[in-house]
């Protein structure tokens, strides 16, 4: 079955900087790679995704990029803010009856004013 | 349009007993999948439905079983619970299995 890999699991950036959350995945079948972003106390949230047809994908401060070939993807943001501050999760599927969304083990971001 | 309800929000148990829990999808969701997380494990697959049919399954004991109804309410149940069975228990649904889940607010479970 599908393996998600996620990295790194703590990243401190500052106020302004950019940060990146780079994710692999196993299953050569995944066509579909979700990112969602959970704050303390609260549920995951669905923040940008990409599908395998097309290799980056951006709304406002966020992208994401994927590398079929290499079986991987990154989240990417800009102009962090306090309220970045959060539990990033990647995730993969092949979107099959058998395919389950498979999180990453999730990656803390603190953004320091 | 209503989001995922799950109730309850907090549940205190002993070891030995058994818990239900309740998921309540987005209206015209018909996939239903439920994950553990733990801070150690992140968000782990339980397993999901799809039309009152346990499609998937994820490595758990057999303890960790669940249903889903005609209306999509679906229900998750773990009998003989042990303290390793403390988290929060998340579920989520969408149209299509996969893609674009929303989760709702999850259910934290401890158990003493």
């Amino acid at each position: 079955g599908e393996n998600v890999e996620q990295h790194p699991s703590t990243l401190s950036v500052q106020e302004g900087d950019s940060a990146v959350i780079k994710c692999t995945y196993s299953d050569s079948a995944s066509n579909y790679f979700p990112w969602y972003k959970q704050e303390l106390g609260k549920r995951p949230q669905l923040i940008i995704d990409i599908r395998s047809n097309v290799g980056e994908k951006k709304d406002q401060r966020i992208a994401v990029t994927l590398n079929k070939t290499a079986k991987h993807f990154s989240l990417h943001i800009t102009e962090t803010q306090p309220e970045d501050s959060a539990v990033y999760f990647c995730a993969a599927t092949n979107g099959g009856s058998q395919g389950n969304l498979i999180f990453g083990k999730g990656t803390k971001l603190s953004v320091k004013p | 349009k209503a989001g995922v309800t799950q109730t309850p929000r907090y549940l205190i148990k002993t070891r030995g007993q058994q818990v239900t829990l309740s998921c309540s999808p987005i209206s015209g969701h018909r996939s239903v999948s439920w994950y553990q997380q733990t801070p150690g494990q992140g968000l782990q697959f339980l397993f999901e439905y799809f039309s009152e049919t346990q499609r998937n399954k994820g490595n758990f004991p057999g303890r960790f079983s669940g249903r889903q109804f005609s209306n999509s309410r679906s229900e998750m149940n773990v009998s003989t619970l042990e303290l390793g069975d403390s988290a929060l228990y998340l579920c989520a649904s969408s149209l299509r299995n996969g893609y674009g889940y929303t989760f709702g607010s999850g259910t934290r479970l401890t158990v003493v």
